[in-house]
């Protein structure tokens, strides 16, 4: 079936460093692909998205890129500070298959003071 | 815009009683949401897919008769826990998927924490 595969699953930077997530689909007709944080005991929040015919979306210090040919796509976050600290989830999905999102497993990030 | 709410964000109950959780849309339609379960430090499970004025469409392994889903209207879904075990203790999360939208935007609820005593 479907799945998304997601890394590293922890993750520790220093303030200040720059934090990178990345996530692979299997599903060739996935057409979006959103990012969630998650903190604490808390629902996800979206954060970023991106679609199937644009390759790079940027707001402020988040940015996704996207590969379709290779079916990756990556979270960056630059000038980290310690309020990034959550869990990241990436997502892909379609309409086809009745809009079901597929989670990857998680990136729990830690950012240092 | 696009804020989801949940009621209750907790509840504790005992063995045996049934428990309902609400989700609404608050400044958008939603013809689809989406129930999901978390348990600790795991990813979302898809529990079912909730479209409004039809039957919910549940995933492999959940129990249809155990965790009852209605979509009464554009804005509210509710699940409901019957006959609450234990094991049935996770966080519930729900999502509602904007109205009309190509794409799956998807807008999470803040979640409900179930115990089950």
């Amino acid at each position: 079936g479907e799945n998304v595969e997601q890394h590293p699953s922890t993750l520790s930077v220093q303030e200040g460093d720059s934090a990178v997530i990345k996530c692979t689909y299997s599903d060739s007709a996935s057409n979006y692909f959103p990012w969630y944080k998650q903190e604490l005991g808390k629902g996800p929040q979206l954060i970023i998205d991106i679609r199937s015919n644009v390759g790079e979306k940027k707001d402020q210090r988040i940015a996704v890129t996207l590969n379709k040919t290779a079916k990756h796509f990556s979270l960056h976050i630059t000038e980290t500070q310690p309020e990034d600290s959550a869990v990241y989830f990436c997502a892909a999905s379609n309409g086809r298959r009745g809009f079901k999102t597929i989670f990857g497993a998680g990136t729990r990030l830690f950012v240092k003071a | 815009g696009a804020v989801v709410s949940q009621h209750p964000s907790w509840v504790i109950c005992k063995s045996g009683t049934s428990v309902k959780i609400e989700c609404r849309s608050l400044d958008f339609q939603a013809t689809t949401m989406f129930w999901y379960r978390q348990f600790p430090k795991q990813s979302l499970m898809l529990m079912a897919t909730s479209n409004e004025g039809s039957k919910a469409t549940y995933e492999q392994g959940v129990e249809k008769d155990k965790f009852l889903i209605n979509h009464a209207s554009l804005t509210l879904s509710t699940l409901t826990v019957t006959s609450a075990h234990p094991e049935d203790s996770s966080f519930y999360i729900c999502s509602a998927r904007v109205y009309g939208g190509l794409y799956n935007e998807q807008f999470f609820g803040p979640g409900t924490r179930l115990t089950v005593l």
